[in-house]
């Protein structure tokens, strides 16, 4: 299975600023997902993010408030930008099976964000 | 939005298995049936899918009915670890490249 790691895992941070949340795989992958999970909530797709190409948003997500960079394919980083007290969440990349044999996906552990 | 529909929540024995039922009436014929779940703090984790056959694996068994509008998740002797929120997904690939759109999931709770 693809190890996944993410940085920081968790934060607090005051309304305004922005937080960068990196995500870390093992193995090389085409593609990465960002998700985010509001308190009590299942899990939103955020957007898609393939290497050397813009990030895909979901309805309701925008880059200006979620920019995206995938550098190469074992990398990839979520900026919450000018942050409000509805941001706070956990926020979770995961990535398609590298070795394309299975049909799963991994998951990072998370990194959960508070915003005051 | 999610294509599913399952129980909120349920309970089960230590030791007992743990039958988790989904509902995906308006499934495609080329949409297969996953199940992941979440155990608090982590991230979601793969446990099984199919197309139309039941399939098993080292964690569970999926049965699927003929018309595969519903199917049931099946954890034949659940231990404490397995309290966690299972989500049942339909999606239109086998490819781990697709989406994956979450509903509310089951919440199980395994008692001792």
């Amino acid at each position: 299975s693809a190890v996944i790691s993410q940085k920081p895992s968790r934060d607090i941070c005051q309304r305004g600023t922005s937080l960068t949340i990196q995500c870390q795989v093992d193995s090389q992958v085409t593609m990465m997902f960002w998700y985010r999970q509001q308190p009590g909530q299942s899990l939103t797709l955020i957007a898609t993010a393939n290497q050397g190409s813009e990030a895909t948003y979901e309805s309701g997500f925008v880059i200006d408030k979620f920019p995206i960079s995938r550098p190469n394919l074992t990398f990839s980083t979520l900026t919450v930008s000018n942050m409000s007290p509805e941001d706070s969440s956990i926020y979770l990349c995961s990535v398609e099976d590298p070795w394309g044999t299975g049909s799963e996906q991994y998951f990072g552990p998370g990194t959960r964000l508070t915003v005051t | 939005d999610a294509k599913t529909t399952q129980p909120p929540s349920m309970d089960c024995a230590e030791g007992r298995a743990a039958n988790l039922p989904c509902n995906h009436s308006t499934i495609s014929g080329n949409e297969y049936v996953y199940w992941y779940r979440q155990i608090h703090s982590q991230g979601p984790q793969y446990i099984i899918h199919g197309l139309k056959n039941n399939e098993t694996n080292e964690m569970a068994s999926l049965i699927i009915t003929e018309d595969r509008k519903s199917s049931t998740l099946i954890l034949p002797h659940a231990t404490l670890r397995d309290t966690a929120v299972y989500y049942c997904i339909v999606r239109p690939s086998q490819g781990g490249s697709e989406k994956l759109v979450f509903g509310k999931g089951t919440k199980l709770t395994v008692n001792p």
